[in-house]
């Protein structure tokens, strides 16, 4: 089945710098790469996904670039703000995994004023 | 309805006892799914159903551990003689799933408590 690592499990930055999370998966077959945002004592949301027939995707300050041949994918998020501090977990999907994520370990961000 | 419902929201059981979690999905969501997340952990996929296809059940830890969908609808996770290690938050999401998958959307999950 399906593995997806992801790194670093914490991230600490100042106010207004870059961040970015990366993740790689097993199933070169995979096809759809969601990111989401967790915050304390909330449920996960979706911020952002890609497909595999495109390399990147911008959504205001946050981007994701998927490289299939190295089958890794990151997440980044510029000038960031206190309220980006949260859990992003990455996820993937298997061609035969049955269209259920597999979802990384998680990354710890925090924004320091 | 509007978003992914879970009831309860918390629920505190005795060691030995069975629990029920309900997960109400998005209308016309034909995925669903129920996912494990321990205290600081990440997302434990325990089982998946998708239209009238039969589940998929790979993720559930042991046969305490059952879930149904009625009617392509509401899913019932139950865990049976509950252990002080299945203490977790349950998320449970829904999908469209047509041509291929799109994003999941969660509930606020059921925070179960084994004392």
């Amino acid at each position: 089945g399906e593995n997806v690592e992801q790194h670093p499990s914490t991230l600490s930055v100042q106010e207004g710098d870059s961040a970015v999370i990366k993740c790689t998966y097993s199933d070169s077959a995979s096809n759809y790469f969601p990111w989401y945002k967790q915050e304390l004592g909330k449920r996960p949301q979706l911020i952002i996904d890609i497909r595999s027939n495109v390399g990147e995707k911008k959504d205001q300050r946050i981007a994701v670039t998927l490289n299939k041949t190295a089958k890794h994918f990151s997440l980044h998020i510029t000038e960031t703000q206190p309220e980006d501090s949260a859990v992003y977990f990455c996820a993937a999907v298997g061609v035969g995994g049955g269209n259920k994520l597999t979802f990384g370990t998680g990354t710890q961000l925090k924004v320091e004023l | 309805g509007a978003g992914v419902s879970q009831s309860p929201s918390n629920k505190v059981t005795e060691k030995g006892k069975d629990v029920e979690l309900r997960c109400d999905p998005i209308s016309g969501h034909t995925a669903l799914y129920w996912y494990r997340q321990s205290l600081g952990q990440g997302l434990e996929f325990l089982i998946y159903f998708q239209g009238n296809s039969a589940p998929d059940k790979s993720g559930l830890p042991s046969d305490r551990f059952s879930a149904e969908r009625t009617g392509g609808s509401v899913s019932t996770l139950t865990i049976q003689r509950t252990q002080q290690e299945d203490s977790a938050v349950y998320l449970c999401a829904s999908s469209l799933v047509v041509d291929r998958v799109y994003g999941y959307t969660f509930g606020s999950g059921t925070r179960l408590t084994v004392v």
